[in-house]
């Protein structure tokens, strides 16, 4: 059964520096998402990918952070200069359809800033 | 007024009964309802989604939706010791086309020997 994958799946960084977390979403998706859940927390929106555009943007989803689709498999989010605060785990997700289709989930990426 | 609220627990249920799991929501315009699974220090995982009011039953599972009242509740039955995790409500909004899942806090389910 094809799922969402995420490298890698800890990150340990010192505050300031720049992390990439990386995800394969479905092959045959062409909605993408990542979302962040801080420990002991909701699970928050932050972007929305179609096209090779952002759709929708949450609060969180300041100017340190960025998307990207560098080829046909790859979907990623840059933190530019991490907080202490951005410590969380950052789910991707893909669906095929946008409207109403059931959104799958990768294994997460737990990120923590230092 | 929160999104989506749910009662965070913990709800503590006997193995074999029926687990009851609500879930209310404020937006009128919210047109699908999803719920997923998620185990401790793990990415949530889909269990249902409902889409019409009435009842939706998939195997154990049964999701039910009222959006006069803006409710949805998930019904566990013969429940057992691995349905013990946090079971979160979400709803979407459609932007451009492009969904946005809005979750609640979850509730944290145990099921007992």
């Amino acid at each position: 059964e094809p799922e969402v994958t995420q490298t890698p799946s800890h990150q340990v960084t010192q505050m300031g520096q720049e992390v990439i977390l990386r995800c394969v979403p479905i092959s045959n998706h062409l909605y993408f998402y990542w979302y962040r859940q801080i420990l002991g927390q909701k699970v928050e929106f932050l972007v929305s990918f179609y096209n090779n555009e952002i759709s929708e943007k949450s609060e969180i989803f300041d100017d340190q952070f960025s998307v990207e689709r560098p080829d046909g498999s790859n979907f990623t989010l840059k933190i530019r200069s991490t907080k202490l605060e951005d410590s969380a785990m950052y789910f991707c997700a893909s669906s095929n359809r946008g409207l109403g289709e059931t959104q799958y989930f990768g294994p997460g990426t737990r990120l923590l800033v230092l | 007024q929160k999104e989506v609220e749910q009662n965070s627990g913990p709800l503590s249920v006997p193995e074999g009964a029926i687990a009851s799991l609500n879930c209310t929501y404020s937006d009128r315009g919210s047109q699908s309802f999803f719920w997923y699974r998620q185990y401790s220090g793990k990415s949530p995982e889909l269990i249902m989604f409902i889409y019409s009011n009435g009842d939706k039953e998939d195997g154990r599972f049964t999701a039910q939706l009222n959006k006069a009242s803006q409710y949805v509740s998930l019904l566990i039955r013969d429940s057992q010791p691995s349905d013990s995790a946090t079971y979160l409500c979400a709803t979407d909004r459609i932007i451009q086309g492009a969904q946005k899942l809005v979750f609640g806090q979850g509730t944290r389910l145990t099921i007992n020997p």
